[in-house]
């Protein structure tokens, strides 16, 4: 079965320290995996996506992951946290064959220490 | 181009009531989801379309929920009779086809899923 797992629930960091939200993935199929960011009362943004061309990906305000097959992981970091990082981040799954579902993470919530 | 555009952002009602949500999906995108965010139980599939064909309504709850697509421009999610453990934020995304969807059946990779802003019902 197709799933994917974000192992942190909450992340705290001080401003200016690097950021590490942990994702694994579970699937039979070439997955396409991306990353969404979530502000509080808004709707969800594309940080990044990952869809089998160059394994490290970078995305939009300093933010990159890199898909490892052997571990089954797609980690999402950044080297420098700023306070407007704060939000809630989903790890999102989809596949190149079969239904055309996107299958998302439960949600890691990254708070942001002055 | 406008995005995706939910109406209405909020909405209030008494259980029982009627709740219609609406989504105009971006222009040339051929997928529609319609998704439901809890904080007990995160985001959730409800159901989606491709050309205005329902594809997998697996998410959706109960009978009580039904979701149309008459056009490429336009769904609604209804809800009757609503009811207090309705309450949530119901997104609205599309998406274009997976690569090769149109040609081939073979998928080279997925397209980015945009989201609406967001309806946030209550249900008293």
């Amino acid at each position: 079965a197709q799933s994917v797992t974000q192992l942190d629930s909450h992340v705290s960091v001080s401003e200016g320290t690097p950021v590490l939200l942990r994702c694994n993935y579970s699937s039979s199929y070439s997955p396409s995996l991306f990353w969404y960011v979530q502000h509080p009362n808004k709707g969800l943004q594309l940080l990044l996506k990952y869809t089998s061309a160059a394994t490290l990906v970078k995305g939009i305000n300093g933010f990159e992951a890199e898909f490892k097959k052997s571990e089954t992981s797609f980690h999402l970091t950044k080297p420098s946290a700023h306070m407007s990082d704060a939000a809630e981040y989903f790890c999102v799954v989809t596949f190149t064959s079969g239904t055309y579902k996107y299958i998302f993470g439960t949600g890691t919530r990254l708070k942001v220490l002055a | 181009d406008a995005g995706v555009i939910q109406s209405p952002r909020h909405e209030v009602t008494e259980m029982g009531q009627e709740v219609t949500l609406r989504c105009k999906p971006i222009s040339g995108h051929d997928y529609l989801f319609w998704y439901r965010q809890t904080m007990m139980r995160g985001l959730e599939l409800l159901i989606y379309f491709n050309n205005n064909v329902p594809i997998d309504d697996s998410g959706m709850p109960e009978d009580r929920f039904s979701a149309k697509m008459p056009n490429a421009s336009f769904s609604t999610l209804k809800i009757q009779p609503s009811e207090p453990r309705d309450s949530a934020v119901y997104f609205c995304a599309s998406s274009l086809p997976r690569s090769g969807d149109r040609k081939f059946g073979i998928f080279s990779g997925a397209n980015v899923l945009t989201f609406g802003a967001g309806s946030r019902l209550t249900v008293l």
